[in-house]
């Protein structure tokens, strides 16, 4: 594809459920990040993933969080047992290998918990 | 880690220079970056400059970056209304991986 895409682009559910939120990097990006960002505040860092290296997962907020990539490609990104501070736009950004490399940025999903 | 600081809002009219700046707390970023956001958009990447570079100019946009200050600025000349949206400054590098992002700056510009 053009860009990097991601599903849905909005989420509402209710407290306590789990949600899955998609990424579709750009094909050839071996480098695939998750950022989320809530109402106000910058973008926080949840997890990278480089190639078949083991993820950084330093960024995740609560063991509720957890985060896969399948094949070196698509990731996903699941939320059990969703809060109310879970709401907030889930940023995923891809990029060629190494830390110098610009990362392109999908739309993001925007998750809201009731 | 790094921490990114920057103002919250500026306002301009159009055709005057925007100046947004931000302070950085770690020096082991091998790049600046500044991304602009535009409502229900992801985050677009508008110039970045190497850690050993002072200033980069790109049309419109000059980033200067004072490391003994720890202190990167992004001028837009010419501001335009369609230059309204948030400014991210975020520091990274080879060593990082991961991008650290300041909070944003709300651009507004009056006609």
């Amino acid at each position: 594809g053009a860009g990097v895409s991601q599903s849905p682009s909005n989420k509402v559910t209710e407290k306590g459920k789990d949600v899955e939120l998609r990424c579709d990097p750009i094909s050839g990006h071996t480098a695939l990040y998750w950022y989320r960002q809530s109402l106000g505040q910058g973008l926080e860092f949840l997890i990278y993933f480089q190639g078949n290296s083991a993820p950084d997962k330093s960024g995740l907020p609560s063991d509720r969080f957890s985060a896969e990539r399948t094949g070196g490609s698509v990731s996903t990104l699941t939320i059990q047992r969703t809060q109310q501070e879970d709401s907030a736009v889930y940023l995923c950004a891809s990029s060629f290998p190494g830390g110098d490399n610009e990362q392109f940025f999908g739309p993001g999903t925007r998750l809201t918990v009731l | 880690g790094e921490d990114v600081e920057q103002s919250l809002f500026l306002s301009v009219r159009e055709g005057d220079s925007s100046v947004i700046n931000c302070t950085y707390t770690d020096s082991s970023s091998t790049y600046l970056y500044w991304y602009k956001q535009e409502p229900g958009a992801g985050l677009q990447l508008l110039t970045y400059i190497f850690s050993n570079m002072d200033m980069k100019q790109d049309q419109r946009l000059t980033v200067l970056l004072n490391k003994k200050d720890k202190h990167l600025s992004l001028r837009i000349a010419d501001t335009q209304t369609g230059d309204s949206a948030i400014y991210f400054c975020a520091g990274g590098g080879s060593t990082l991986g991961r991008l650290y992002f300041g909070r944003g700056t709300q651009l507004t510009v009056w006609p």
